[in-house]
């Protein structure tokens, strides 16, 4: 079974510009998670879907960020305009049932400079 | 507010020496309690999990048990081995919630 892929691995983009990251869940996966980790800090939640539904965005940060499922398959995550603080790790995560089972991808390391 | 909080890294160790990361919450009601672990390259992989008080999780030589009194959720091992170095990381997940708190992660090194 392949496991949860993103893309790409890593971005460096200027301050300014646009970026989006892609995330590929197990398939079958009805749940799909993206998280951040800022360099040193916590990972956070940033937002979840159902399918193609929005479950809980309550962690995305502001307006610049916009995430979308198309047909509840992959997932794609935007970043327009990109700012220094959004610099960090973008993780996404897929589950068909609950919390207790996760599987991450390794991650999308973006730089912005 | 609900958090999670662990020991500040690096962790450098010699292999077979006794492992212990210290990991703290502070969350309302009961929460499940999860060691994920990120290894070179890799995503974060689930190494154990505990869901109401006094469980011990326990996984590939790793235990942690879930402490409602002290809230706490310390990871051990008896004997690290090089292969387990990587960055792990403590996080909590509320009653009735798909999301995870987690804490800023601890790099372990383990040296020959």
């Amino acid at each position: 079974e392949a496991g949860v892929t993103q893309f790409p691995s890593h971005s460096v983009i200027e301050k300014g510009q646009t970026v989006t990251l892609r995330c590929d869940p197990i398939s079958g996966h009805d749940n799909l998670y993206w998280y951040r980790r800022v360099m040193g800090k916590e990972i956070k939640f940033l937002l979840h879907f159902v399918k193609e539904s929005k479950q809980d965005e309550s962690g995305m940060p502001n307006n610049r960020f916009l995430a979308e499922r198309t047909g509840g398959t992959y997932s794609t995550l935007k970043v327009q305009p990109a700012e220094l603080e959004d610099s960090g790790v973008y993780f996404c995560a897929s589950s068909q049932g609950g919390r207790f089972t996760y599987t991450f991808g390794s991650g999308t390391r973006l730089t912005v400079v | 507010g609900d958090s999670v909080t662990q020991m500040e890294g690096p962790v450098t160790l010699s292999e077979e020496a006794f492992l212990t990361i210290n990991c703290t919450y502070t969350a309302t009601g009961y929460p499940s309690l999860f060691w994920y672990v990120q290894y070179p390259g890799e995503g974060l992989q689930l190494l154990l999990k505990a869901t109401k008080a006094d469980d011990k999780g326990s996984n590939k030589g790793f235990e942690a048990t879930y402490r409602k009194e002290t809230t706490s959720f310390h990871l051990e091992k008896g004997s690290v081995q090089v292969s387990d170095s990587a960055v792990y990381f403590c996080a909590l997940s509320l009653s009735g919630a798909n999301n995870l708190f987690f804490g800023t992660g601890t790099r372990l090194t383990v040296i020959p």
